[in-house]
């Protein structure tokens, strides 16, 4: 079946201007989460949806950061006012959340994104 | 504040030789540690997922060991080849909703 997809696959933007990021879950995964890798580091978590609850936003490291998600469908990431240091490859994942011991994160390709 | 460390950060071997890759985690009370891996320009994979309760998984020429106590892991790679050059990441649950990564370890096999 279909894996996480995401768009766009890259981004180059301006400093000051908004973007998007979309990503599509594995269909029947209630669970789907925002991840930022800067150069040569680890990943960073920034935002989990689980079905209708309350999404953990614990992550975002500013106010200019926001997601939506669309039931248990597709999210948006949206970065205002774009910085320079906000360049990183943007990776989302889902998962069916059913047990917490064995739950695995199935991750999609990521977005790359340059603020020039 | 859970942390997570890899060593080395980078490795290259010859082609047949076994490694290990190591990771650390300062808080043990996890529910599992997963070891990834990631290919330029691609997402992650998953190759081992090591349940809080158990010591380790295996999967073909991968053995993955879980020390919770003191808070490591190992990868072990035998017969290592070409197609293993990638970034492996090692991750913890502490919670429902994150996993903490480590920084990678950069992997070259060398023909």
């Amino acid at each position: 079946g279909a894996g996480v997809s995401q768009s766009p696959s890259n981004k180059v933007t301006e400093k000051g201007k908004d973007v998007e990021l979309r990503c599509d879950p594995i269909s029947g995964h209630t669970a789907l989460y925002w991840y930022r890798q800067r150069l040569g580091q680890g990943l960073e978590f920034l935002i989990y949806f689980q079905g209708n609850s309350a999404p953990d936003k614990s992550g975002l490291p500013s106010d200019r950061f926001s997601a939506e998600r669309t039931g248990e469908s597709v999210s948006t990431l949206t970065i205002q006012r774009t910085q320079q240091e906000d360049s990183a490859v943007y990776l989302c994942a889902s998962s069916l959340a059913q047990r917490i011991l064995t739950d695995t994160q199935y991750f999609g390709p990521g977005t790359r994104l340059t603020v020039l | 504040k859970q942390e997570v460390t890899q060593i080395p950060a980078a490795l290259s071997v010859p082609e047949g030789e076994n490694l290990v890759l190591n990771c650390s985690f300062t808080d043990s009370a996890i529910y599992n540690l997963q070891w990834f891996r990631q290919d330029p320009g691609k997402g992650l994979t998953s190759l081992l997922l090591i349940q809080s309760s158990q010591r380790e998984q295996t999967s073909g020429r991968l053995n993955a060991s879980l020390d919770k106590s003191s808070g490591r892991s190992t990868l072990y790679i035998a017969a290592s080849q070409p197609g293993d050059s990638a970034t492996y990441l090692c991750a913890v649950k502490t919670s429902g909703s994150r996993l903490t990564f480590g920084e990678g370890t950069q992997l070259t096999v060398n023909p």
